[in-house]
């Protein structure tokens, strides 16, 4: 089945700075990949998605990236703000409404 | 996005029990899945709810242990069954969307605490 790599398990960045967290996947039949937002204690929060037939994506400060070569896609939060602390996980699925395999999360945490 | 909402939010129970869980959507979805997520950890499925029929389990997870209902298109139920404090976590369940057959929304969980 299909495993999800992610790193780094935690990221400490300075507000306004970027931060990048990197997810590979091991299923070459993925072909959808979201990410997700959860802050303490709350729902995981779908932040951006991308399908295998596009190599990048951006909304706003945030963006991702597709290696379909590599099995990696990678997701870039720009000019980083306290709020956007929080734990990122990346996940794959191979469509079709089948089931989302998650990485490990990253726990990002953006200081003043 | 469809409205999801989980009860109990949270509960607390005594080892051997058994505890059911409620998901509910304000709109018919096809897809249902039920998750778990262990203190720090990452999600888990433990099946997908099927519509009129049995649900479909992820190895580790068996029916007996984890029996779920799906009567309709906007309801399903899961059943945290002869419960241990190894089953202390947090269940969501998440639906597909408009957006999309595989863009999946959680509700918003319910927190376990088997002592």
């Amino acid at each position: 089945g299909e495993n999800v790599e992610q790193h780094p398990s935690t990221l400490s960045v300075q507000e306004g700075d970027s931060a990048v967290i990197k997810c590979t996947y091991s299923d070459s039949a993925s072909n959808y990949f979201p990410w997700y937002k959860q802050e303490l204690g709350k729902r995981p929060q779908l932040i951006i998605d991308i399908r295998s037939n596009v190599g990048e994506k951006k909304d706003q400060r945030i963006a991702v990236t597709l290696n379909k070569t590599a099995k990696h896609f990678s997701l870039h939060i720009t000019e980083t703000q306290p709020e956007d602390s929080a734990v990122y996980f990346c996940a794959a699925s191979t469509g079709g409404g089948n089931k989302l395999t998650f990485g490990t999360g990253t726990q990002l945490k953006v200081e003043l | 996005s469809a409205v999801i909402s989980q009860k109990p939010s949270r509960d607390i129970c005594q080892r051997g029990t058994s505890l059911t869980i409620q998901c509910q959507v304000d709109s018919q979805v096809t897809m249902m899945f039920w998750y778990r997520q262990q203190p720090g950890q990452s999600l888990t499925l433990i099946a997908t709810a099927n519509q009129g029929s049995e649900a479909t389990y992820e190895s580790g997870f068996v029916i007996d242990k984890f029996p779920i209902s799906r009567p309709n298109l906007t309801f399903s139920t899961l059943t945290v069954s002869n419960m241990s404090p190894e089953d202390s976590s947090i269940y969501l369940c998440s639906v597909g969307s408009d957006r999309g057959v595989d863009t999946q929304y959680f509700g918003p969980g319910t927190r376990l605490t088997v002592l």
